[in-house]
């Protein structure tokens, strides 16, 4: 059964800060990896998407990388912002048509 | 605009009762999703479609029930066999292969 874990479960950080958060998955057999972020009361919202043959992927500030043998992933957000605070969760998805399957999220908070 | 719509925001239900959460995706994916988010908690699957007229029992779908006679909505029946509704609810949805999941806005449902 695949299991996702994300470290650490909250992170306090200055405005400018460059931060990592990690995603770690118990079966390496995944179709493609997604992160998203929560703000507080509200839907997910897609960030970055990884198919199981890439590396990484780039959204403006963010970076996402994955290491399927390893079965983690990293996010990582260059010169934090205070409106980046809210919860990020990693997805995993099997097959095409599987259920998507999440981490518990790291809640983010980013001080001014 | 292309979306998923979750109605209503927030429901009330009382004990007993059976109450009906919709979600409706003008995407023309074949997947939909029903996950439920308690506080400080990840996303736990209960129900998922992959095509109309089938879906497939998540990790708790005790107590809840589904159809999918539309490709375009797949509503969520919480009946009064699920004994601690009270929880955020969200609906995802995305196409077959490398594609990512959308989410709607979900919808909060307090027992009183």
């Amino acid at each position: 059964k695949q299991e996702v874990t994300q470290i650490p479960a909250a992170l306090s950080v200055p405005e400018g800060e460059n931060l990592v958060l990690n995603c770690s998955f118990t079966d390496s057999a995944i179709y493609n990896l997604q992160w998203f972020r929560q703000d507080p009361g509200k839907g997910l919202t897609s960030l970055l998407l990884i198919q199981s043959s890439q590396r990484e992927q780039t959204s403006g500030r963010l970076n996402a990388s994955l290491d399927k043998s390893s079965g983690r992933s990293t996010l990582y957000i260059a010169a934090s912002q205070p409106g980046d605070s809210a919860t990020y969760l990693c997805a995993v998805l099997k097959t095409s048509y599987d259920k998507v399957i999440f981490g518990p999220g790291t809640s983010l908070s980013v001080i001014p | 605009d292309g979306g998923i719509t979750q109605s209503p925001k927030y429901l009330f239900r009382k004990e007993g009762q059976n109450v009906t959460l919709s979600c409706e995706q003008n995407l023309n994916h074949d997947a939909m999703y029903w996950y439920r988010q308690d506080p400080g908690q990840g996303l736990r699957l209960i129900y998922y479609s992959q095509i109309v007229n089938d879906f497939q029992k998540g990790d708790i779908a005790e107590g809840y029930s589904v159809s999918r006679e539309k490709k375009e909505s797949f509503p969520l029946t919480v009946t009064s066999a699920q004994k601690n509704p009270t929880a955020f609810y969200l609906c995802a949805s995305k196409e077959g292969g490398t594609t990512e999941a959308f989410f709607g806005q979900g919808t909060r449902l307090t027992v009183v």
